[in-house]
């Protein structure tokens, strides 16, 4: 299995541009979860997706965010407009079904947003 | 974040032991967890503890967890080089994965 794909790694761009961050779960995975993390507040959730259905955005920091999640496979992380204070990493992770058991999260390597 | 506190620092000599300290505030997780961030990469799970466990051992690591005081802990024996990362303790609330702000590892020679 390839783990959670995230896409770019690395991204650098100006502020007020737009920036489009993307996932692929793992396969048979039904939740899906973004965070950002960074020094001074360390790993924050985002939003979380389960069967696709966004569940709770209350950590998304403003209008300027927004996520999608079209299918099982696919989620994407928009910024726009993109602001200096939102340089961080970014992290897509997913579990797999079921609410007993471990719940472990899958997490993706990342992408570091630079906006200058 | 602010439901599972670590400290922030740790730094030991290769061959010693590492303690890492975690207490958190929602004691519904049925599972407790480690996780390890090397640098440039995602977090890993390193080791879990279940809820009704007071020990779990696993190879150099050791995790103990004191439910009434609400402190869990990983134990890393003769830490190497290679252990210096960061590590997270999170705990489930919910569906909410928290986790608290890491502790990063430094293992000198």
């Amino acid at each position: 299995d390839a783990g959670v794909i995230q896409s770019p790694r690395h991204e650098v761009t100006e502020m007020g541009q737009e920036v489009t961050l993307r996932c692929k779960p793992i396969s048979g995975h039904n939740s899906l979860f973004w965070y950002r993390q960074t020094m001074m507040r360390g790993l924050e959730l985002l939003i979380y997706f389960n069967n696709n259905v966004p569940i709770d955005d209350s950590g998304m920091p403003e209008d300027r965010f927004s996520a999608k999640m079209p299918n099982a496979s696919f989620s994407t992380l928009k910024i726009q407009p993109s602001e200096p204070r939102d340089s961080a990493v970014y992290f897509c992770a997913s579990s797999p079904p079921g609410t007993s058991g471990r719940r472990e999260q899958f997490f993706g390597p990342g992408t570091r947003l630079t906006v200058l | 974040g602010e439901d599972v506190e670590q400290s922030l620092f740790l730094s030991v000599r290769e061959g010693d032991s590492s303690v890492i300290n975690c207490t958190y505030t929602d004691s519904s997780s049925t599972y407790l967890y480690w996780y390890k961030q090397e640098p440039g990469a995602g977090l890993q799970l390193l080791t879990y503890i279940f809820s009704n466990m007071d020990m779990k051992q696993d190879q150099r690591l050791t995790v103990l967890l004191n439910k009434k005081d609400k402190h869990l802990s990983l134990r890393i024996a003769d830490t190497q080089t290679g252990d210096s990362a960061i590590y997270f303790c999170a705990v489930y609330s919910g569906y909410a994965l928290n986790f608290g702000k890491g502790t990063s590892l430094l293992v000198t020679p």
